[in-house]
């Protein structure tokens, strides 16, 4: 069972674009909300991360939108470049051991 | 410094071969973790230690064997591996939750070990 689900599966985008990706959870024991940028044959980077207790972070050109209510969370990248063209995986966490569950992924493509 | 190392890049080895993956933190993480991940999908949890103890077994087949030396080392033995346990393996690493002053979530993933068995 996906604990995390995440869409859209694939992303293409206008450079100087605003691509959007959604995620979204049940379990309300998850307490921390990471997203992995992951370029191919490479590991998955931590890029931005949100906690609950937070509506929206902002690193550089990247925003995070949480809504805990609707148990969902979204990455928004800003003035988008075809240097961001890669595999974007949300994930939530929980546990003493930093458990994470991951979404199923997005790619986006970033078009010069 | 949030850097884990992984050794090999890349392996290639046959269904009745032996050999070892390696991964390395300087980050004084009490936390390591291995994960497989198959082309287009999400990273796969296998193996979790905590304090160098295994904590978590996420019912992997046996002939994935994980050792964990030292807080800064953690392996993953192959023995009898099938053509479908091809993926890249990654490695990573968490400081772990020590208690509410030292909350730390962050988990930082090492490049991968491209796995290919013929």
């Amino acid at each position: 069972q996906q604990q995390v689900k995440q869409s859209p599966q694939s992303l293409i985008v206008q450079k100087g674009g605003i691509p959007i990706i959604n995620c979204a959870y049940e379990n309300t024991a998850f307490d921390y909300f990471p997203w992995y940028q992951q370029f191919p044959g490479k590991g998955p980077a931590l890029l931005i991360a949100i906690r609950p207790d937070v509506s929206e972070k902002k690193e550089g050109r990247f925003t995070i939108s949480f809504n805990k209510s609707a148990k969902q969370f979204s990455l928004h990248i800003m003035d988008s470049q075809p240097g961001d063209s890669a595999t974007y995986f949300c994930a939530a966490v929980w546990g003493w051991a930093n458990n994470l569950f991951f979404g199923t992924g997005t790619r986006l493509t970033v078009i010069p | 410094d949030t850097e884990v190392t992984q050794t090999p890049k890349h392996l290639v080895m046959g269904m009745t071969n032996k050999k070892s993956l390696k991964c390395e933190q300087h980050m004084g993480h009490r936390a390591m973790y291995w994960y497989k991940q198959k082309a287009k999908k999400p990273p796969e949890l296998m193996f979790v230690y905590s304090y160098e103890k295994l904590s978590i077994n996420e019912s992997v087949p046996s002939r994935f064997s994980p050792e964990c030396p030292n807080s800064s080392l953690l392996n993953l033995h192959l023995h009898a591996l099938q053509p479908e346990d091809s993926a890249l393996y990654l490695c990573a690493s968490s400081q772990g939750r020590v208690g509410r002053e030292g909350l730390n979530y962050e988990q930082y993933f090492g490049p991968g070990t491209r796995l290919t068995v013929t």
